[in-house]
């Protein structure tokens, strides 16, 4: 059984276009995440979601859009994609804000 | 901003060796997480220590958190090329509401 799980896992878009990942996580959690990964492996809080509410968004530009539809559930839509946008995106989650956290596969973002 | 910095950046050794991994702050944290991400997945948690001093073992794993709280080191005697991947050190932020990552170590064993 996956814990957190999230697609695609890879996605080559280009400049200009809009698109979404999905996370899903059946551990019961309340808090949900995503993170983002730089190509020098930093990983950065983005926003996270406490039973469908919004507690963080670290000034991240408005292009990024989170949505938290049940507590199981965080997607991340992206409007108008930058070069700098490419990354690796990460989904996670965790009992508490910072409990252990349980993260997906990843989803390497390409904008070309 | 707590920032936890992560010495050395990389690390490329041979199967057998001893290496330790360090990860720094100038400020206290309550506790710390120590995760290791394997190419193409996600970080997964390692240990977390939680009092000063402590010193916690998985197999060849040794963590130690430093009396101040401010630093800790993760030690792997004999490595394996399995012991390969980025080794990220992890604490909470004052007020407790999210984690902040150190800045990693790429580690590489090779047979």
């Amino acid at each position: 059984d996956t814990a957190v799980s999230q697609t695609p896992k890879y996605l080559v878009t280009q400049m200009g276009n809009d698109k979404s990942i999905k996370c899903e996580q059946n551990l019961g959690h309340d808090t949900m995440y995503w993170y983002k990964q730089d190509s020098k492996k930093f990983l950065k809080i983005m926003f996270s979601y406490n039973n469908k509410e919004l507690i963080i968004n670290e000034t991240v530009p408005n292009r990024f859009s989170p949505k938290s539809p049940d507590k199981a559930h965080l997607n991340l839509h992206i409007n108008s994609l930058e070069l700098g946008d490419s990354a690796v995106y990460f989904c996670a989650s965790s009992r508490l804000a910072t409990d252990t956290q349980y993260f997906g596969p990843g989803t390497r973002l390409t904008v070309l | 901003t707590q920032l936890l910095e992560q010495s050395p950046q990389f690390l490329s050794i041979q199967e057998g060796e001893n290496l330790t991994v360090y990860c720094n702050s100038s400020s206290v944290f309550s506790s710390l997480q120590w995760y290791r991400q394997e190419p193409g997945e996600g970080p997964v948690l390692l240990v977390t220590v939680v009092t000063g001093g402590e010193v916690k073992k998985l197999k060849r794993l040794t963590f130690q958190f430093g009396d101040a709280r401010k630093d800790s080191s993760l030690h792997i005697t004999a490595a394996q090329p399995g012991d390969t991947g980025l080794y990220l050190c992890a604490g909470p932020t004052v007020g407790g509401n999210k984690l902040t990552f150190g800045t990693g170590t790429q580690l590489k064993v090779e047979l």
